[in-house]
């Protein structure tokens, strides 16, 4: 089966500009998570979608946003770049929205801002 | 809110060794999940080890294995016959028991990372 798949690869936007970064979970999955990694730390918690309502939101402005669509695929929204936005941005699935479950990583989008 | 501390940011260790990562961490849930995660240079996450906090007999996947201590709140990883392979960053993670946090928090809280460099 295939795993979580992101795309782009790579991004590279100005500041004040729009992205908007996508997600396919493992088939089957119903649950995505985001989490953005700043160079030499730890991921942190975004956004968790589940049966496309939003589950859980993390310590970000309002300039994030996320959806998830009927075949749950999801899309990171981030506007009014700043510098500070660049980061690798993580997608991950579960089977279901519960703890027990367990969480799949994409290889995640790298979204350099200029 | 609860935090997770991995208080080495690199460690090396000779091919065929054994080495352990530390983790300690502050909640004040008594149900609750901890991983290890590997990420290589190819980052991709990968899930190393799990440990429910309600089971006392500490997790092992074949040459990972974990030292869980719930009254100190430390969970270290030890590797054993270490590989070349297994050189990676290495995160711990916490994650809340849902059934006890009012509904939907699954949020993975991870440290900050320790780098493992295998030696041959």
């Amino acid at each position: 089966d295939a795993g979580v798949t992101q795309s782009p690869t790579h991004l590279i936007k100005t500041r004040g500009q729009q992205v908007t970064l996508r997600c396919s979970p493992i088939s089957g999955h119903k649950s995505v998570s985001w989490y953005q990694q700043v160079l030499g730390q730890g991921p942190q918690f975004i956004f968790q979608y589940y049966e496309k309502e939003e589950r859980g939101r993390g310590n970000f402005p309002d300039r994030f946003s996320a959806r998830q669509f009927p075949n749950y695929s999801s899309e990171l929204n981030v506007n009014a770049l700043l510098l500070g936005d660049s980061a690798l941005y993580l997608c991950a699935s579960s089977l279901m929205g519960l703890a027990q479950y367990e969480q799949y990583f994409g290889p995640g989008t790298r979204l350099t801002v200029t | 809110a609860q935090t997770v501390t991995q208080s080495q940011p690199e460690m090396s260790v000779q091919e065929a060794e054994t080495v352990t990562l530390s983790c300690t961490y502050d909640t004040s849930e008594s149900d609750y999940y901890l991983f290890w995660y590997k990420q290589p240079p190819s980052r991709q996450m990968i899930l190393v080890i799990r440990q429910e906090a309600y089971k006392q007999q500490n997790a092992t996947e074949n040459r990972f294995s974990v030292n869980f201590q719930k009254a100190a709140k430390s969970f270290s990883l030890k590797i054993s016959d270490s590989q070349l392979g297994d050189a990676a960053m290495y995160f711990c993670a916490y994650r809340s028991d849902p059934l006890n946090s009012g509904g939907s928090n699954y949020k993975l809280t991870f440290g900050k990372g320790t780098l493992l460099t295998v030696n041959p």
